[in-house]
């Protein structure tokens, strides 16, 4: 079975500080793994992805994560946080042969000015 | 452009009431899926359909039903046996993950429903 663990559902940073928003999964096969972005009463977006190949993974609004399989770990980091980046995020998980993905609770991330 | 449309975006339904949540997409897509959004619990899989006339329950199906008539519509209907309807309903397709499980989901705006 596959699940996945954000920790911390909130997550307040200030405005140009480093955002580490923290995923583990577990899964039984080689997964695939994903962060989404949400803002208020929106649909999720796509933020990165993992599939194969480089474990450092790059995506849109300056976000990358880093797949580490000895610690089970997809953690999204940003360098420098900005207001806009405030939101909640989601970390999820699939995998081959398997049909649904499997979403985290959500971390909310605040950033102050 | 391509993309999932949910409407309406906001609905309002008295106790009793059977109400139906429109989900559309022109992406080609042949998976469809409804979530519900409730805070602090993330995303809950309602129903799910891999091709058209074809659904699943998810994990919390009871009090809901889908049709899957067209592979561009999959439509939510929130029935009266639902007791705690009041949520946010996200609907989203991808490319059928069995086949292409690197595939991620396109989801909509939502459709906020509240209970009066």
């Amino acid at each position: 079975a596959q699940s996945v663990t954000q920790l911390g559902s909130h997550v307040s940073v200030s405005e140009g500080a480093l955002v580490l928003l923290r995923c583990n999964y577990s899964s039984s096969v080689p997964p695939y793994l994903f962060w989404y972005v949400q803002y208020p009463n929106q649909g999720l977006q796509l933020l990165l992805k993992y599939t194969t190949g480089a474990t450092l993974v790059k995506g849109i609004n300056g976000f990358e994560a880093e797949f580490k399989k000895s610690e089970t770990s997809f953690h999204l980091t940003k360098p420098s946080a900005h207001m806009s980046d405030a939101a909640e995020y989601f970390c999820a998980v699939s995998r081959t042969g398997g049909f649904k993905t499997i979403f985290g609770a959500g971390t909310r991330l605040f950033v102050k000015a | 452009d391509g993309g999932i449309t949910q409407s309406p975006k906001y609905l309002f339904r008295k106790e009793g009431q059977n109400v139906t949540l429109s989900c559309e997409q022109n992406l080609n897509h042949d998976a469809m899926y409804w979530y519900r959004q409730d805070p602090g619990q993330g995303l809950r899989l309602i129903y799910y359909s891999q091709i058209v006339n074809d659904f699943q329950k998810g994990d919390i199906a009871e009090g809901y039903s889908v049709s899957r008539e067209k592979k561009e519509s999959f439509p939510l209907t929130v029935t009266s046996a639902q007791k705690n309807p009041t949520a946010f309903y996200l609907c989203a397709s991808s490319i059928d993950p069995t086949t292409a499980p690197k595939g991620e989901a396109f989801f909509g705006q939502g459709t906020r429903l509240t209970v009066v």
